[in-house]
C-alpha cells in the first residue's frame, strides 16, 4: 500500500522557518517525481514545487522562488520542503504528492503550517 | 505560464442531476489534464487523467472530454457522495497550474 506521510508543520512566527518532510512507502520512490502542493484555509489548491527522481530538474512557483527549497533523499524515501522567511499568507496545509506521467496520483494527508505572531 | 480558468466556481444540484464543469487553458495543453475531487479535510483524489481516461476504481458516472484548450468534467447522475470540490490540473508544462475549483453543493 502506498503511503505518503507529511510532518514538520506547526505554528511559526512571521520571518521564521520550517522544514517539512514527506516519508514515502509502498512504491519505488527513486523512480518518481515528487511534488508539494498547498492549500490555504478555505482556498483552492496551489502547486508549490516539483523535483524529479534524480534531483536534476527542480521547479518552483514563481511567487515562492528564493524562499522555498525542495530536496529529496532517495536512500531515505523522503522529500523535503525548506520554507524560509515565512509570511501570514504562507499559512496552509502542505501536501506532498507522487508525480506520475499524468499529473499527481498518490497524495499524503498534509501538514498544517500556521504563520502567526 | 499556463492559466487554467475553471467554471463555475460553485453550483447547487440535486441527487440524480447531470453536472458539467469546464476548464479552459490559456494555451494548448494537448490532453495533459486531470480532474481531482476533494472532500473537506481530505487530500485530493484523481478521477480522470489524460483529459478523458477514468482512473481505476472511479465510478463510470464520471467522464472527461476535451483537448487543446477546452475541457469538461461531467457527472452523469449526481450521487450523495459526489458533493465535494473539483479541480482541474494541467501537467503539460511547469509551473503546474490548478483551476480555481468548483464546489458542488446540495440543492
Amino acid at each position: 500500500e502506498v503511503q505518503l506521510v507529511e510532518s514538520g508543520g506547526g505554528l511559526v512566527k512571521p520571518g521564521g522557518s520550517l522544514r517539512l518532510s514527506c516519508a514515502a512507502s509502498g512504491f519505488t520512490f527513486s523512480d518518481y517525481t515528487m511534488n508539494w502542493v498547498r492549500q490555504a484555509p478555505g482556498k483552492g489548491l496551489q502547486w508549490v514545487s516539483s523535483i524529479d527522481s534524480t534531483s536534476t530538474y527542480i521547479y518552483y512557483a514563481d511567487s515562492l522562488k528564493g524562499r522555498f527549497t525542495i530536496s529529496r533523499d532517495n536512500a531515505k524515501n523522503s522529500v523535503y520542503l525548506q520554507v524560509n522567511s515565512l509570511r501570514a499568507e504562507d499559512t496552509a496545509v502542505y501536501f506532498c504528492a507522487e508525480g506520475d506521467s499524468y499529473g499527481m496520483y498518490y497524495w499524503g494527508q498534509g501538514t498544517l503550517v500556521t504563520v502567526s505572531s | 505560464d499556463i492559466q487554467m480558468t475553471q467554471s463555475p466556481s460553485s453550483l447547487s444540484a440535486s441527487v440524480g442531476d447531470r453536472v458539467t464543469i469546464t476548464c479552459r487553458a490559456s494555451q494548448g495543453i494537448r490532453n495533459d489534464l486531470g480532474w481531482y475531487q476533494q472532500e473537506p479535510g481530505k487530500a485530493p483524489k484523481r478521477l480522470i487523467f489524460s483529459a478523458s481516461t477514468l482512473q481505476s476504481g472511479v465510478p463510470s458516472r464520471f467522464s472527461g472530454s476535451g483537448s487543446g484548450t477546452e475541457f469538461t468534467l461531467t457527472i452523469s447522475s449526481l450521487q450523495p457522495e459526489d458533493f465535494a470540490t473539483y479541480y482541474c490540473l494541467q501537467h503539460n508544462s511547469y509551473p503546474r497550474t490548478f483551476g480555481q475549483g468548483t464546489k458542488v453543493e446540495i440543492k
